[in-house]
């Protein structure tokens, strides 16, 4: 199994609405990234969380690391075309800062006007 | 943030030849990294460029294939050796920055024929 899954693959909603992505790891995160990548190109950083029960929100996305630090979840509120693309969790597996990045596969957003 | 640059940004080649793709960074970074995306997948961390010395690679990945440099702390290189259509993918280059945030290059698009 992989070591980082997230659900769904794929996801396709109406403007204006909510949603969530999520991101398990199959051991404990000394930290979880979200990233956003638009086809093709490099990925935009969206947030780093590392405290287990910490949240993050950066504009309309929100991020959650649970309290026994092996899940994340994504949530965008009133979605717009301008949220879609891959999103892509990445996680730093240990007890220190390697800077090695797991990703999972990613799930690609679409959003329709 | 860090700004992250990528030369060059895409390049179309032929089996049995080298590429090398440059990564250069606006600031002195202590971790520089190399990661592959193949095409519909996600990303796989290649190896650290370690600076003044040899980068250390991730399993499946070899210096042969692969050979990085890094003179300094806002440069490094990834060179493509011999290649064959199986190294078609996207090559990123990331840093670590400050508050164990992790960015991103704009990518390399890397097409063998």
């Amino acid at each position: 199994s992989q070591e980082l899954e997230q659900s769904p693959q794929s996801l396709i909603v109406q403007e204006g609405k909510n949603l969530t992505i999520n991101c398990t790891s199959s051991k404990t995160l000394y930290g979880l990234y979200w990233y956003k990548q638009k086809y093709g190109e490099g990925l935009i950083f969206l947030m780093m969380l590392q405290k287990g029960g910490e949240e993050k929100s950066h504009e309309k996305i929100t991020a959650k690391l649970d309290e026994k630090k092996q899940q994340s979840s994504l949530h965008i509120t009133a979605s717009q075309p301008s949220h879609a693309g891959i999103y892509l969790c990445g996680a730093l597996h240990g007890s220190s800062n390697t800077g090695k990045l797991i990703f999972g596969q990613g799930t690609t957003l679409q959003v329709k006007p | 943030s860090a700004v992250i640059s990528q030369k060059p940004s895409r390049d179309i080649c032929q089996r049995g030849t080298s590429l090398t793709i440059q990564c250069q960074v606006d600031s002195q970074v202590t971790m520089m990294f190399w990661y592959r995306q193949q095409p519909g997948q996600s990303l796989t961390l290649i190896a650290t460029a370690n600076q003044g010395s040899e980068a250390t690679y991730e399993s499946g990945f070899v210096i042969d294939k692969f050979p990085i440099s890094r003179p300094n702390l806002t440069f490094s290189t990834l060179t493509v050796s011999n290649m064959s259509p199986e190294d078609s993918s996207i090559y990123l280059c990331s840093v670590s920055g400050v508050l164990e945030t992790q960015y991103f290059g704009p990518g390399t698009r890397l097409l063998v024929l």
